[in-house]
């Protein structure tokens, strides 16, 4: 069975600051994961994703992740943190059954980020 | 391009009502996704269709809920009878391709209905 853990419920962050957005994962195969974000009263969008290519992915609005399989983590980074990127993060474990696949939601970081 | 769009955007009902909630994915998806998150237990996945057949409807809460999807542009998820408990937002969202999700590495997600049962 596959799950995924969000480290912190809520992170704050200085405008211009850092963002580190921790991620674990735990999955029986090989594991692709995404990150999504969520701006209030919208719908998730898909912000990078790691499918079993490059460890370091890149993805929209300056943010990247990095796949680590010894520490079964995805953590999501970004150098510089701007207001527009204040949202909620799920990180995200998809796995096959069968014919299918199904995706697996962590709870959600809230990220708030103050001038 | 349009995306996934779902409606009502808002309901409030009382308790026994009937509720539906209406999606249409976007044009040549061919799965599709029907997500409840409240602040209690996060995003939950209710049911998926691949190709307009119900794949997974392990999520779905008891008898009180049903999803169809009569075609490939349009599904539907109701209450009947509605309680207080249901009051959530309801996450409509499709992907396309072969293998759904794995393939293409994305769900696209409409804004939600946000029902609300007094």
């Amino acid at each position: 069975a596959q799950s995924v853990t969000q480290l912190d419920s809520h992170v704050s962050v200085s405008e211009g600051t850092p963002v580190l957005l921790r991620c674990n994962y735990s999955s029986s195969y090989s594991p692709s994961l995404f990150w999504y974000v969520q701006h209030p009263n919208k719908g998730l969008q898909l912000l990078l994703k790691y499918t079993s290519a490059a460890t370091l992915v890149k993805g929209i609005n300056g943010f990247e992740a990095e796949f680590k399989k010894s520490e079964t983590s995805f953590h999501l980074t970004k150098p510089s943190a701007h207001m527009s990127d204040a949202a909620e993060y799920f990180c995200v474990v998809s796995e096959r059954t069968g014919t299918a696949s199904k995706l697996t939601f962590g709870t959600g970081t809230r990220l708030q980020v103050t001038l | 391009d349009a995306g996934v769009i779902q409606s009502p955007r808002h309901e409030v009902t009382e308790m026994g009502q009937e509720v539906t909630l209406r999606c249409k994915p976007i044009s040549g998806h061919n799965s599709l996704f029907w997500y409840r998150q409240t602040m209690m237990r996060g995003l939950e996945l209710l049911i998926y269709f691949n190709n307009n057949v119900p794949i997974d409807d392990s999520g779905m809460p008891e008898d009180r809920f049903s999803a169809k999807m009569p075609n490939a542009s349009f599904s539907t998820l109701k209450i009947q009878p509605s309680e207080p408990r249901d009051s959530a937002v309801y996450f409509c969202a499709s992907t396309g391709g072969t293998g759904g999700i794995l393939n293409t590495g994305e769900l696209f997600f409409g804004e939600g209905s946000r029902l609300t049962v007094l």
